[in-house]
């Protein structure tokens, strides 16, 4: 059974820093891209950010309002994803999904590219 | 960045009616769409993918249509366990964008 579970939320001042973990169990985590999704109270889904597997050499990417501001990361030995957020800004605040990416090989992915898989999300609530 | 309209934005439906909801991409983004269904405090679940292929255990009152620019998400008879919001979301290109979404009431 595939699990992903999301851990490390919690409450932090405008300008902090948090760092969010994402465990998985029940596939080979090496190979799918990762990708985290937020959803702002009451609000929609916002993509956050992808790490690329090994063979894309972990490259990332991320959302224009993010960028420069959270790092992704993953541990393949440890079936870990990370999300490393500094200055926090209110509007931060969210759940935090961590999700199963797609099976990319020389430019051609599975499942049309979508989200097969996610966690339960943790709340990052960013207030003074 | 491409965007993506959803509408509409609420529905309320009947079980047994035929439900549909339709996102509008900003510009060409072939067939790489998918849905999402989520309910309140819960995580999204796939849909839908490839814009039109149902996602293994999905049911078959599920379906989706469209390329390019438009795009609808179809349920053939509404049941009460359809209840909550639906997302499109584009995977064409960086940064993956989602609609704004479509909450759904079941009357």
């Amino acid at each position: 059974e595939v699990q992903l579970v999301e851990s490390g939320g919690g409450l932090v001042q405008p300008g902090g820093s948090l760092r969010l973990s994402c465990a998985t169990s029940g596939f080979t985590f090496s190979d799918p891209y990762m990708d985290w999704v937020r959803q702002a109270p009451g609000k929609g889904l916002e993509w956050v950010g992808r790490a690329r597997n090994r063979a894309n050499s972990y490259t990332t990417e991320y959302a224009t309002s993010v960028k420069g501001r959270f790092t992704i990361s993953r541990d393949d030995s440890r079936n870990s994803l990370y999300l490393q957020m500094n200055s926090l800004k209110t509007e931060d605040t969210a759940v935090y999904y961590c999700a199963r990416g797609p099976y990319c090989t020389n430019g051609v992915c599975s499942q049309g590219r979508s989200f097969e898989f996610w966690g339960r999300g943790a709340l990052v609530t960013v207030s003074s | 960045d491409i965007q993506l309209t959803q509408s509409p934005s609420f529905l309320s439906a009947s079980i047994g009616d035929r439900v549909t909801i339709t996102c509008r991409a900003s510009q060409g983004i072939s067939s790489f769409l998918a849905w999402y269904q989520q309910k309140p405090g819960k995580a999204p679940k796939l849909l839908i993918y490839s814009a039109s292929t149902l996602q293994s255990g999905v049911p078959s009152r599920f379906s989706g249509s469209g390329s390019g620019t438009e795009f609808s998400l179809t349920i053939s008879r509404l049941q009460p366990e359809d209840f909550g919001a639906y997302y499109c979301q584009q995977v064409n290109s960086y940064p993956i964008t989602f609609g704004g979404g479509t909450k759904v009431e079941v009357k």
